[in-house]
C-alpha cells in the first residue's frame, strides 16, 4: 500500500512562532488533507488539497504532486493550534474516503 | 448543512461482552461512510467502508463487524469484545459527486478491560 511519513513526530514551539509541517507520499494520490486532532480526539478538517495551494487565515497549505509532498504551514502560531496533525491521502486508483494516515505531527504551543 | 453524530462517547465494556457503536449523518443523502479506529499511538486505520444501504467492505479481518440498515445509518458491532478492540472509533461520510473529501464525527472511546 501508499506509505506516508509526516515529519518532525514532535515540535514545540514558542507562542507567535512560525512552523512547516511536512508530509510524503510514496504513490499517485487522488485526494490530500490535512486535520487537526484536538485534545478531545475530534478530526477538525483544515485542508482539502491533492493540489496546489490553499490558505485559510494563518494557515496554508501545499501540495506538489509531482514530487509526492506536501507542506502545512502555521504563522503566528497560538496555544490553541495544539494538537496532532495529520496528513491522510487516497492513493489513486482507489474508492473515495479510503484514505491512508500519516503517523501525525505532535504540536505543542507554549505562550 | 451536513452533521454526522456517534454514540455513545465513551464505553467502558468487559471482555467477551458485545459491542454497537452507532453513527448517523443528516443533511445529505447516498454518502459514503466509514469506519476508522484510532489506537494506541497515532495513526488511524480503515476498518470498514460502506457506498449504499447493505453494501459492506472489510478492511481488516478482525472481531468487528459493520452494517448500514439505512442510507444514513452505519453501525460497528461485536459480539465478543477482546482487549485488542480497545481504542477511538471514528465514523466518517464523504460525496463522491463532491469529490470525496472526508469528515469525520466527534468518536467513540472503547476502553475493554
Amino acid at each position: 500500500g501508499i506509505q506516508v511519513e509526516q515529519s518532525p513526530p514532535d515540535l514545540i514551539l514558542q507562542e507567535g512562532a512560525n512552523s512547516t509541517l511536512r508530509c510524503n507520499f510514496s504513490d499517485s494520490v487522488n485526494n490530500l488533507q490535512w486535520f487537526h486532532q484536538n485534545p478531545w480526539g475530534q478530526l477538525i478538517n483544515l485542508f482539502y488539497i491533492p493540489s496546489g495551494t490553499k490558505q485559510n487565515g494563518r494557515l496554508s497549505a501545499t501540495t506538489v504532486a509531482t514530487e509526492r509532498y506536501s507542506l502545512l504551514y502555521i504563522s503566528s502560531s497560538q496555544t490553541t493550534d495544539s494538537g496532532v496533525y495529520f496528513c491522510a491521502v487516497e492513493r489513486r486508483g482507489t474508492s473515495y474516503g479510503k484514505l491512508t494516515f500519516g503517523q501525525g505531527t505532535i504540536l505543542t504551543v507554549h505562550p | 448543512s451536513q452533521t454526522i453524530h456517534q454514540w455513545p462517547a465513551t464505553l467502558v465494556q468487559p471482555v467477551g461482552s458485545p459491542l454497537s457503536l452507532e453513527c448517523t449523518v443528516e443533511g445529505t443523502s447516498n454518502p459514503n461512510l466509514y469506519w476508522y479506529r484510532q489506537a494506541a499511538g497515532r495513526g488511524l486505520q480503515l476498518l470498514f467502508y460502506s457506498v449504499g444501504i447493505g453494501q459492506i467492505s472489510s478492511e481488516v479481518p478482525q472481531n468487528l463487524s459493520a452494517s448500514r440498515p439505512q442510507d444514513r445509518q452505519f453501525i460497528l458491532s461485536s459480539k465478543k469484545l477482546l482487549l485488542s478492540d480497545s481504542g477511538f472509533y471514528l465514523c466518517a461520510w464523504t460525496l463522491v459527486q463532491q469529490g470525496g473529501e472526508l469528515f469525520f464525527g466527534e468518536g467513540s472511546r472503547l476502553t475493554v478491560l
